[in-house]
C-alpha cells in the first residue's frame, strides 16, 4: 500500500535548528492528515493534524503545511530539541475512517 | 490526561494457539480500532468497530481474527489459531469521531 509515502527514512538535525519532514499521498479522497511521533516499544503519540480545507495548522513548535494540488504535506519542528528524537509517521484518512500510514522518518536531534 | 491502555505488553505463544489482546479505550470514545506493525514495516489497519459492530476491516482481518467489546470499557482482539506471520506489535486506538485517533502503547505478540 503506497498511498502515503515518506521518502526520507532518516533526518539528522542540530539542536535549535528546524526539522522538516515530508509526506506525499496519492489518494485524492484523503481529507484529514495527522502526524504521530513514536518512540521504540511505545505506541504512536498524536502530534498535530490538519483538515483538507486548511493549508496550515500550528501548535507550539509544530506546524503542518498541506499542499493539496501537489498532494504533499510537511511537518516543521522549530526549534528542534533532543527529546524530539523519534520516528515520525504521517497518516491520512478519508471520511474519518481508517488511517493509512507512511513508512516513517527517523529524526535524530544532535545536541 | 485520558489514555488508551493495552494488556499484556508482551505475549509469547505457540503457533496454533489462541490469543486475546486487550484494550481499554478512552472512556468517552465511540470508535475503536486495531492496527499492527510487523517489524520493519508500516503500521497497517486491521479493523474498526463502532456501535457494537465492525464498520470496516482490511484483507488481513480474515476468519482467524475477531473483535469484541464485552463490556462498557474493554475492547479485545482475538486470534484463533496464531501463525508465525502474526508476530507483530498490535496497537489499539480510539476516537470520539472527530478524526483524531489516539493509540495505546501496544502489545508485542511473538509466535513461536
Amino acid at each position: 500500500d503506497q498511498q502515503v509515502k515518506q521518502n526520507s527514512p532518516s533526518l539528522s538535525v542540530q539542536e535549535g535548528r528546524i526539522s522538516i519532514l515530508n509526506c506525499d499521498y496519492t489518494n485524492s479522497m484523503f481529507d484529514y492528515f495527522l502526524w504521530y511521533k513514536k518512540y521504540p516499544a511505545e505506541g504512536p503519540t498524536f502530534l498535530i493534524s490538519i483538515s483538507s480545507i486548511k493549508d496550515k495548522n500550528e501548535d507550539g513548535r509544530f506546524t503542518v503545511f498541506l499542499n493539496k494540488s501537489a498532494k504533499h504535506l510537511s511537518l516543521h519542528i522549530v526549534p528542534s530539541q533532543p527529546g524530539d528524537s523519534a520516528v515520525y509517521f504521517c497518516a491520512a484518512s478519508a471520511g474519518g475512517n481508517k488511517l493509512t500510514f507512511g513508512g516513517g522518518t527517523r529524526v535524530l536531534v544532535k545536541p | 490526561e485520558p489514555e488508551v491502555t493495552q494488556t499484556p505488553s508482551h505475549q509469547v505463544t505457540q503457533m496454533g494457539q489462541e490469543v486475546i489482546l486487550r484494550c481499554v479505550p478512552i472512556s468517552n470514545h465511540l470508535y475503536f480500532y486495531w492496527y499492527r506493525q510487523i517489524l520493519g514495516q508500516k503500521v497497517e489497519f486491521l479493523v474498526s468497530f463502532y456501535n457494537n459492530e465492525i464498520s470496516e476491516k482490511s484483507e488481513i482481518f480474515d476468519d482467524q481474527f475477531s473483535v469484541e467489546r464485552p463490556d462498557g470499557s474493554n475492547f479485545t482482539l482475538k486470534i484463533r489459531s496464531t501463525k508465525l506471520e502474526d508476530s507483530a506489535m498490535y496497537f489499539c486506538a480510539s476516537s470520539s469521531g472527530e478524526d483524531t485517533q489516539y493509540f495505546g502503547p501496544g502489545t508485542r505478540l511473538t509466535v513461536l
